[in-house]
């Protein structure tokens, strides 16, 4: 079975700072990744994913993750962050084999101040 | 867009009462999912279905039912609420397969209190 780690339940930063929000994963066999985002009072929306190919992927919002196949992370980065940033991430993980379940992490929330 | 829509965003019922909560997508998906969100916990899954009148247990079963009797509607069924329900409960969709790299898509959620 599938398990997710996200170490950092909260990561407060300043507007315009970097970030890193840290993902590592278990898995015995190939993995898709995904970040999800959820915004306050509303439900996940797709951040972006690794399916194959390049390890770096980058998604919506100015958002991108690096796969590590040897460290079992794919971290969540940011050069420069917004208040409108300000939200729960969630890392999740899925095997490659067919009825497979997504597996979370129990999120990260990134406070953004000015 | 795919759109998963949730009947209620707020709920408040009674311990011993039967809960439904429903869950309708318009993008023809085969896959339907329930899960609750608990802080620190992240999201768990409680159900899902892989087509009409096909449901799995997840990982935290006990206490719900589920029914698909329509592709497009996954409704979650809390036979007896109990306090230790009280949760945000949120649906999902994806198309087919079901170990596809396809991402599932979010309903808003309903938070739900019992007391």
């Amino acid at each position: 079975a599938q398990s997710v780690t996200q170490l950092d339940s909260q990561v407060p930063v300043f507007e315009e700072a970097p970030v890193e929000l840290r993902c590592n994963y278990s898995s015995s066999v190939s993995v898709y990744l995904f970040w999800y985002v959820q915004y306050p009072n509303q439900g996940l929306q797709l951040l972006l994913k690794y399916l194959s190919g390049s390890t770096l992927v980058k998604g919506i919002n100015g958002f991108e993750a690096e796969f590590n196949k040897s460290q079992t992370s794919f971290h969540l980065r940011k050069p420069s962050v917004h208040i409108s940033d300000t939200a729960e991430y969630f890392c999740a993980v899925r095997n490659t084999g067919t009825a497979s379940k997504l597996t979370f992490g129990t999120g990260t929330r990134l406070q953004v101040t000015l | 867009d795919v759109k998963v829509t949730q009947s209620s965003r707020y709920l408040v019922k009674r311990t011993g009462e039967k809960v439904f909560l429903e869950c309708v997508q318009d993008m023809d998906h085969e896959n339907m999912f329930w899960y609750r969100q608990d802080p620190g916990l992240g999201l768990r899954l409680i159900y899902f279905s892989y087509d009409v009148k096909m449901k799995e247990k997840g990982d935290i079963p006990e206490g719900y039912s589920v029914s698909r009797e329509k592709k497009e509607r996954f409704s979650l069924i809390l036979e007896s609420a109990s306090t230790n329900q009280t949760s945000m409960y949120l649906c999902a969709s994806s198309p087919p397969p079901s170990g596809s790299n396809q991402p599932q898509h979010f309903g808003d959620g309903t938070r739900l209190s019992i007391l």
